[in-house]
């Protein structure tokens, strides 16, 4: 099985910094990655699709780039309310494998 | 509008089963598949399988495909999963989360802590 490995696990930056998060692939997955963002005591929620595609409503800070086995989610200027834990997801076939989630925490 | 309601929180024994229900409304049912994801106490999100509301073909996680169940009734539009001889580690919440296909999960259910204990 293809296994989702994100860096960093956690992070601390301030507001207004630019905040890039990895995930990595054992193997290629094309364009098949997912990004979702779960703040504290909250259920999970969808920010990007086929690595790249901004869900509705999601703000324009957030972005997503990446093919094969390297993505990243960047968050071009933090802002308070975007601390949460995020998830990378393979969504090419089953087993839909999540990373392992990249806290992110304001300094 | 999309709504995945789930069955309330279970207390269960080590070595018992547990069945969680998820409503589905706001969408037509057999459209669209149903993954389960549970995340333990603190942890990370850890996908557990998927079935097609349409055609009843499934997915489950290696580590899980000989305890776990998941189905489907159409005429409900209620998603199941069931989980056998449960141990303290799969203590969790159990969410069920709407799958398109070729698409992501989009709209997830609340939740349902199951919690094992003696």
């Amino acid at each position: 099985d293809i296994q989702m490995t994100q860096s960093p696990s956690s992070l601390s930056a301030s507001v207004g910094d630019r905040v890039t998060i990895t995930c990595r692939a054992s193997q290629g997955i094309s364009d098949r990655l997912v990004w979702y963002q779960q703040k504290p005591g909250k259920v999970p929620k969808l920010l990007i699709d086929v690595a790249a595609t901004l869900q509705s409503g999601v703000p324009s800070r957030f972005s997503g780039s990446g093919s094969g086995t390297h993505f990243t989610l960047t968050i071009s200027s933090l802002q308070p309310e975007d601390v949460a834990t995020y998830y990378c997801q393979k969504n090419d076939n089953a087993p839909l494998t999540f990373g392992g989630g990249t806290k992110v925490e304001i300094k | 509008q999309v709504q995945l309601v789930q069955s309330g929180a279970e207390v269960q024994k080590p070595g018992a089963s547990v069945k969680v229900s998820c409503k589905a409304s706001g969408y037509t049912f057999t459209s669209y598949g149903i993954s389960w994801v549970r995340q333990a106490p603190g942890q990370g999100l850890e996908w557990m399988g998927w079935i097609s509301a349409n055609n009843g073909d499934r997915h489950y996680a290696q580590n899980l495909r000989d305890r776990v169940t998941l189905t489907t009734d159409t005429s409900t539009s209620t998603a199941y999963m069931e989980l056998r001889t449960l141990g303290s580690d799969d203590t969790a919440v159990y969410y069920c989360v709407r799958k398109p296909m070729g698409a992501a999960s989009d709209y997830w259910g609340q939740g349902t802590l199951v919690t094992v204990s003696s």
